[in-house]
Formats: structure tokens, sequence, C-alpha cells
């Protein structure tokens, strides 16, 4: 059964950076596309950015281009998303999926999601 | 990027009814399209993909339609289980969106 376990939740001082983490169990990593999607209060859900892990790819949503690093190690078989120069509208709960094959743009498996609040 | 609009935004309903959600494209995403189920405190769960093909242990209640830029999902006879958020999403063209949701509420 594969599981994600996500980072705590995390209070930030706006023009800061976040960066949270997703360890994966259950299945095998080197053969995962891992996703990062948010969503914040009230809203819907909206994609940052993914990896492909065997091959260290990375693709991020323009929104939020220059500001999302994706990365995953696969010796700890953990992913991360850090996110910096946050403002307020970045308060959100961010959630890791994995995708359901590598190539796929659906989210099969779900991390339990990590609360990140923006605030001075 | 694609905008994905689902109707109606609420959809109050009583339990053992059947209940139809509906997803509209800006632009053919084709057979792209995925369907999720997001109850409060919880992760979302994907119940159809690629239009129509349930996930795994997904019941048949749930069944998705569709193609191009207009998509349907049918819970045929909603169980109080189903009373939840649900989400459409394309994936047909990057960055992958989604909806704003449609809230199946108990009447």
């Amino acid at each position: 059964q594969v599981q994600l376990v996500q980072s705590g939740a995390d209070m930030m001082k706006p023009g800061s950076s976040v960066k949270v983490s997703c360890k994966a169990s259950g299945g095998t990593f080197n053969t995962y596309t891992i996703s990062w999607v948010r969503q914040a209060p009230g809203q819907g859900l909206e994609c940052l950015g993914r990896i492909i892990t065997p091959l260290s790819i990375t693709k991020y949503a323009q929104k939020f281009q220059g500001r999302v690093t994706i990365t995953a190690d696969t010796s700890t078989t953990t992913a991360y998303m850090e996110l910096s120069s946050l403002r307020s509208d970045d308060t959100a709960v961010y959630y890791c999926a994995i995708n359901l094959g590598w190539a796929s743009g659906t989210y099969v498996y779900w991390g339990q999601g990590t609360l990140v609040t923006v605030s001075s | 990027e694609i905008g994905m609009t689902q109707s109606p935004a609420t959809l109050s309903m009583s339990p053992g009814e059947r209940a139809t959600l509906s997803c509209r494209a800006s632009q053919s995403v084709g057979s792209d399209l995925a369907w999720y189920q997001h109850k409060p405190g919880q992760s979302p769960r994907l119940l159809i993909y690629d239009a129509s093909t349930r996930a795994t242990d997904i019941p048949a209640r749930f069944s998705g339609s569709g193609s191009g830029t207009e998509f349907t999902l049918t819970i045929s006879s909603l169980q109080s289980a189903d009373f939840a958020v649900y989400y459409c999403q394309q994936y047909n063209d990057w960055p992958r969106t989604f909806g704003q949701g449609t809230k199946v509420e108990i009447k």
C-alpha cells in the first residue's frame, strides 16, 4: 500500500521560503512522478508542478515559475517542494501526490496535506 | 491555460437520489479528464480518469462520460458517504487545471 507522509504545518513570514517534505513508502519510489497541488482557504485545487523521479525532470506551472522548486531524494524516498518569496495569498494546504503513471496527469495517491500560513 | 467550469456550484440532494455534475473545458481536452472527491480534513480521492474509467476500488454507482469540452459525473444513488465536494481536472495541457468544484450537500 503506497503511503505519502508530509511534514507538519508551518507558519512563515512574508518574503521567506518554505520547504515541505513528502516521504513515500510501500512502492517503488524511483518509478514515480510526484506532483504538488495546493488549496487556498475557500478556493479550489491548483497544480504547482511535478517531478519525474527516475529522470529528475521537473515542470512547473508558469504562475509559480521562478518561485517553486521540486526535488526528490531517491535514497530517502522523499520529495520536496520549496516555495520562495512567500506572500499572504500563498497561505494554503499543500499536497503531494503520485501520478497514476509516470506520464499520467492524474493523481492517484495523496499525502495528508501541509498547512502553510503566511503572516506577518 | 485551459479553464474548467463546473456546474452547479452546489447540489442539494437526498440519499438515494441520482446526482449529475457537469464540467466544461474552455477548449477540447479529448478524454484527458479526471474527477476527484474531496471531503473536509481529508485528501482528494481519484474517482474517474480518462473521462470514464473508474479508479481502483471506486463503486460502480460513480460513472463518468463525455469528451472534448463537455463532461458529466453521475452518482446513480447517493449514499451518505458521497456528500462532498467534487472537482474535475484536465490533463491534456500544462498546467493541469481544476474546476472550482461542485458541493453535493444533503437536502
